[in-house]
């Protein structure tokens, strides 16, 4: 199995300063059809995960653009360029190149 | 809009079993694939399984040791997912998640499965 391992496992921001999470995994995520298969959610309060960014960079539809998912091969990072207080909660990687799907422990956000 | 909603909170005895539904909207049923997945407290994501939606074909976990079948009825666009043979372990919250096999996008709300003498 792909293990993904997170840092750091939390984080505290003030509002309108930038956060970063990397992700890093035992084996590349790039595909043989050329496609690096790593995703970004984000776990609020009481919620389920929701898609942020795909393929390592493409935001899902409606996430702003405030967040932005960069790297490649084993290495990856989420970016949040000005925290917003809606922006609470944890943070996961995630990959399916390979079955089982294996995600990373997750990183907690929260507001100083 | 897409909608996965999953059944009610369950309460199992150990040995007992355990079936989750996740109804599906917003979308042609059989263009897309359902993941199950489930979080367990101090454990994180487990994926359990995938299912073709179209064929009802299946991938599953191999930690499952046959306990788990997925299933699916297009008829009323809905995924089924059953676990037998229920240990405390499996205590936990399972997803039911939209998978074309590129890209887990939306995911139901979750069902919470509390497995206890």
């Amino acid at each position: 199995d792909i293990l993904m391992t997170q840092t750091p496992l939390s984080l505290s921001v003030t509002p309108g300063q930038p956060a970063s999470i990397s992700c890093r995994s035992t084996q590349s995520l790039l595909h043989s059809d050329g496609k690096t298969y790593l995703y970004w959610y984000v776990q609020k309060p009481g919620q389920s995960p929701q898609l942020l960014i795909y393929e390592v960079s493409t935001r899902f539809s409606g996430v702003p653009d405030r967040f932005t998912g960069s790297g490649s091969g084993t290495d990856f990072t989420l970016k949040i360029s000005r925290v917003e207080a809606e922006d609470v909660g944890v943070y996961y990687c995630m990959q399916s190149v390979q079955l089982p799907l294996t995600f990373g422990g997750g990183t907690r956000v929260d507001i100083k | 809009q897409v909608q996965l909603v999953q059944s009610g909170p369950e309460v199992k005895k150990p040995g007992a079993s355990v079936s989750i539904s996740c109804k599906t909207s917003g979308y042609t049923f059989i263009t897309h694939g359902i993941t199950w997945v489930r979080q367990v407290p101090g454990q994180g994501f487990e994926w359990m399984g995938w299912i073709n939606a179209k064929n009802g074909h299946t991938n599953d976990a191999l930690n499952f040791e046959g306990r788990l079948t997925m299933t699916i009825d297009t008829s009323r666009s809905t995924a089924y997912m059953e676990l037998r043979s229920l240990k405390p372990d499996d205590t936990g919250i399972y997803y039911c998640a939209r998978d074309n096999m590129e890209l887990v996008d939306y995911w139901g709300q979750g069902t919470l499965v509390t497995v206890s003498p």
